[in-house]
């Protein structure tokens, strides 16, 4: 069955320090893969997403992520983190239902803290 | 600008009372979903709408009903609300299934 894997559940770093959000995905075919991000009480804002092409995505904000087949993961990168940055972070993987149509399969997330 | 819209933003209902969220959207796209978020937990997906093709989960109860009656609006229904319905309910849409899916910004649902 499809899933995906977020192993931090909460990470802290420093502001103007990098940071590395995990992310692994099982999926039978290629995976089209995205990183969402919630704010407290908001919806989700999408980071980027990986369909075909290059593995190295860029997103908003400054947000980059790698696509690497050989380990199912798209890990989430950023050079320099700021303090508005603390929030909800989620990776998920588009998967085709029975009836042909996408859904997306949500990590349970990782909860960012940026120490001043 | 574009976008998803959600109404109420905050929702109080009584238990077992039926309650309606709305959900608009001006970016003309396909697809609508409604999603199920409680807290400290990634968002489970209820049903979704290709067009006028009603999409169920499996797991989604009988309780949970949507109407789609034109491509902007799409409304979730909760016929008899339990405490255990309280959360957060995200509308997202799509422009077609394969596509990323844009979300609105949420109505909190607190069932007393």
């Amino acid at each position: 069955a499809q899933s995906v894997t977020q192993p931090d559940i909460h990470i802290t770093v420093s502001e103007g320090a990098s940071l590395e959000l995990r992310c692994n995905y099982s999926y039978g075919a290629t995976p089209y893969l995205f990183w969402y991000v919630q704010s407290p009480g908001q919806g989700l804002q999408l980071l980027l997403k990986y369909f075909s092409g290059d593995t190295l995505v860029q997103g908003i904000k400054g947000f980059e992520a790698e696509f690497k087949r050989s380990q199912s993961s798209f890990n989430l990168r950023k050079p320099s983190v700021h303090w508005s940055d603390a929030a909800e972070y989620f990776c998920a993987v588009g998967t085709v239902t029975t009836g042909g149509y996408n859904k997306l399969i949500f990590g349970a997330g990782t909860r960012l803290a940026v120490h001043p | 600008d574009a976008m998803v819209i959600q109404n109420p933003r905050y929702q109080v209902t009584q238990f077992g009372k039926p309650v309606t969220l709305s959900c608009s959207q001006t970016l003309n796209h396909n697809v609508m979903y409604w999603y199920q978020q409680k807290s400290s937990q990634a968002p489970k997906l209820l049903f979704h709408y290709y067009d006028k093709d009603f999409n169920n989960e499996a797991d989604t109860p009988d309780n949970f009903q949507s109407r789609r009656p034109n491509t902007s609006f799409c409304f979730l229904d909760i016929r008899s609300p339990g405490l255990g319905d309280a959360a957060m309910y995200l509308c997202a849409t799509s422009r077609n299934s394969y596509n990323e899916q844009f979300f609105g910004p949420g109505t909190r649902l607190t069932v007393l």
